[in-house]
């Protein structure tokens, strides 16, 4: 198992409701990225993290998505108040350092109700 | 008008056909250009990637990057049907985590 994991595979919410997404990196990665794929767009940057840091949130959508990585290992994406809009693919990335190199995780599917 | 412009497609060519990707730009700055595969429920596979303008092979993939006109390309030789999956191309300004990506080009290479 020397991937990228997340957990759940596929998530069901209904509107309002909060959600926490999971990603275990590749170990001794120090950057971990999440992003979201709509369906049929490519991905898109939310945050990223060296180690236990965020250091740029700035694609995060709304002040209802909070990411956290505490420990500098796995990390957890929560959304609160979940909208519609909020259904698509969420993709975790990690990288040995700072370069192009990003491993992907297989993604949790967000289906809003 | 995107940062990243890429043709969805669908593509549809040949067992053995060369399959040409292609990606147009329009901020300069990027410098880190790549290349991702999507098989269907499945997280990007990073391919190649280049770093500033010219070319790059590996196998049966060749990458190139002209940035005098912001278009990068990837040509696949000897197309095989495992080759059938969305093509993502993304770039990034150097050590940037915000990698822009593509809308992806779904081929389909048929037996």
């Amino acid at each position: 198992g020397a991937g990228v994991s997340q957990s759940p595979r596929y998530k069901v919410a209904k509107r309002g409701q909060d959600v926490a997404l999971r990603c275990d990196p590749i170990s001794g990665h120090v950057s971990l990225f999440w992003y979201q794929q709509a369906l049929g767009q490519g991905p898109e940057f939310l945050t990223y993290f060296q180690n236990e840091a965020q250091l740029d949130k700035s694609g995060l959508p709304s002040d209802r998505f909070f990411a956290e990585r505490p420990e500098g290992s796995v990390s957890t994406l929560k959304i609160q108040r979940t909208q519609q809009e909020d259904s698509a693919v969420y993709l975790c990335a990690s990288s040995f350092g700072g370069g192009p190199e990003q491993y992907f995780g297989p993604g949790t599917r967000l289906t809003v109700t | 008008q995107k940062e990243v412009e890429q043709d969805p497609g669908p593509l549809s060519v040949p067992e053995g056909a060369i399959v040409s990707l292609n990606c147009t730009y329009s901020n300069s700055a990027f410098q880190y250009f790549m290349w991702y595969r999507q098989y269907s429920r499945k997280g990007p596979e990073l391919l190649m990637y280049t770093y500033s303008s010219g070319n790059k092979e590996d196998g049966r993939f060749t990458a190139q990057v002209d940035k005098s006109s912001k278009y990068i390309s990837l040509f696949i030789r000897d197309s095989q049907p495992s080759d059938s999956a969305t093509y993502l191309c993304a770039m990034k300004v150097g050590a940037s985590p915000d990698m822009r990506f593509g809308a992806g080009t779904r081929l389909t290479v048929k037996p």
